[in-house]
């Protein structure tokens, strides 16, 4: 089953960009994954796919701040133009024989 | 525009039962795969069980299986989750989410969940 990892935190200041890494296991780094946003007391968002040959579905309603990118089996999720509704956990999940979901990482907006 | 709607979460007690409601509206539901997905408190997202558009594919985690039964019903446009055997560590808000319609099972739209106290 693939495992994904997601460092517990991060922080960027207002207007500047921030690159939130999901790791792959090994063995998985072709798959695809889905980043979802969830913003303090409220119920996740979907944000897009992003598939491993960089083609990507985006949520309804995502400002293009908000991209996705890989390089082997790291799949970062950059948000440009930093603002401080953008300060939430921010989850990466992925599929095999089930659904599995990274750990989050927190970003607070400085 | 799509909405997902909980409800049915509340105060149980160990070993008791609860059973979980997702009323849909905005897309065309008997299309969609549809997902539970939970979240302690302070804790992160962990995936719960999925069924397909005609209900004839299931999958559980292992934390769930034999305890929770999904089940949804196209004429009113609901999911279910009927949770048994209900234990402490099923303390969580459930979140209904449908999968998206794009290859993989990535859920594009979900509820604000319904909070279940065992």
């Amino acid at each position: 089953q693939v495992v994904l990892t997601q460092s517990p935190s991060a922080s960027a200041s207002l207007g500047a960009s921030v690159n939130l890494t999901c790791t792959l296991s090994t063995g998985h780094s072709n798959f695809a994954i889905a980043w979802h946003q969830q913003q303090p007391e409220k119920g996740p968002r979907f944000l897009m796919k992003f598939n491993s040959d960089g083609s990507h579905i985006r949520g309804d309603g995502i400002p293009d701040r908000f991209s996705g990118s890989s390089s082997g089996a790291e799949r970062y999720l950059t948000i440009s133009s930093l603002q401080s509704e953008d300060e939430a956990d921010y989850y990466c999940q992925s599929w095999g024989s089930g659904i599995v979901f990274g750990g989050g990482t927190k970003l607070t907006v400085l | 525009q799509v909405h997902l709607v909980e409800s049915g979460g509340g105060l149980a007690k160990p070993g008791g039962s609860l059973r979980l409601s997702c009323a849909t509206s905005g897309f065309t539901f008997s299309d969609y795969y549809m997902t539970w997905i939970r979240q302690a408190p302070g804790k992160g997202l962990e995936w719960v069980s999925y069924i397909s558009s005609s209900g004839n594919t299931i999958s559980y985690a292992d934390s769930v299986k034999g305890r929770f039964t999904i089940s949804r019903d196209s004429a009113k446009n609901s999911l279910y989750l009927q949770m048994n055997s209900l234990r402490a560590e099923d303390t969580a808000v459930y979140f209904c989410a449908r999968v998206g319609s794009g290859a993989g099972y990535y859920m594009d739209v979900w509820g604000k969940g319904t909070a279940v106290t065992v």
